[in-house]
């Protein structure tokens, strides 16, 4: 595997469901991301991770938990979440806070 | 805060037309500049990149310059391809206040090309 890699890449959850997301990245870079893209909105960064201490959380609900094990990965733990949750989510992954960030192909999530 | 302003899509083009996608923003400090690819299916890739004004950042035939009198890093390529639909994203980097970095995305705008 190279570069950052998501999974699963696509998923379908309750409102009352919980799941994790998965991200990994295979090029050495000390620093990760969490980004939610929707339609028609910028990307929103959600959490920064920089060697494996959380650096921002963007005013991120709390139904939503990340965790950085070690500074190859990365997972958001989701809860409860709500229909307007639904979006792409992508992990991304850059040397230092510093360097362009480059990205997974995402995780599409859809709450019900 | 930062911000970055680019044009809504889609942007309907033939094969071999000129391409120019708008991108303007606003920032504090000196920001480095960017434009990311996303094709489908897919997360975003860097495209091009510009660090200080008057540099032109250049990949695959697209270019754009960075332009601090009209605060602009516009998207242009001679002549576009099928393979170039896309959707197009303007980013900025600038230092933050606590010495990280911090990157502002766009909308992105979502090009397609005509056969």
């Amino acid at each position: 595997e190279t570069g950052v890699t998501q999974t699963p890449r696509h998923l379908v959850m309750g409102m009352t469901n919980k799941k994790s997301l998965k991200c990994e990245q295979h090029l050495g870079h000390n620093a990760m991301y969490w980004y939610k893209q929707s339609a028609k909105k910028p990307l929103e960064l959600m959490f920064v991770y920089s060697l494996e201490e959380r650096v921002e959380n963007n005013s991120v609900p709390s139904r939503f938990s990340p965790e950085c094990p070690n500074s190859s990965h990365l997972f958001l733990h989701l809860h409860t979440l709500q229909p307007e949750d639904s979006a792409l989510y992508l992990c991304a992954s850059s040397q230092d806070q510093q360097g362009s960030p480059f990205f997974g192909p995402g995780t599409r999530l859809t709450v019900l | 805060g930062d911000s970055v302003t680019q044009m809504e899509g889609p942007v309907t083009l033939s094969e071999e037309a000129f391409l120019t996608i708008n991108c303007t923003y606003t920032a504090t400090g000196y920001p480095s500049l960017f434009w990311y690819v996303q094709y489908p299916g897919e997360g975003l890739q860097l495209l091009l990149k510009a660090t200080k004004a008057d540099d032109k950042g250049s990949n695959k035939g697209f270019e754009a310059t960075y332009r601090k009198e009209t605060t602009s890093f516009h998207l242009e390529k001679g002549s576009v391809q099928v393979s170039d639909s896309a959707v197009y994203f303007c980013a900025l980097s600038d230092r933050t206040t606590s010495g990280t970095y911090k990157y502002i995305f766009g909308t992105g705008t979502r090009l397609k090309v005509l056969a």
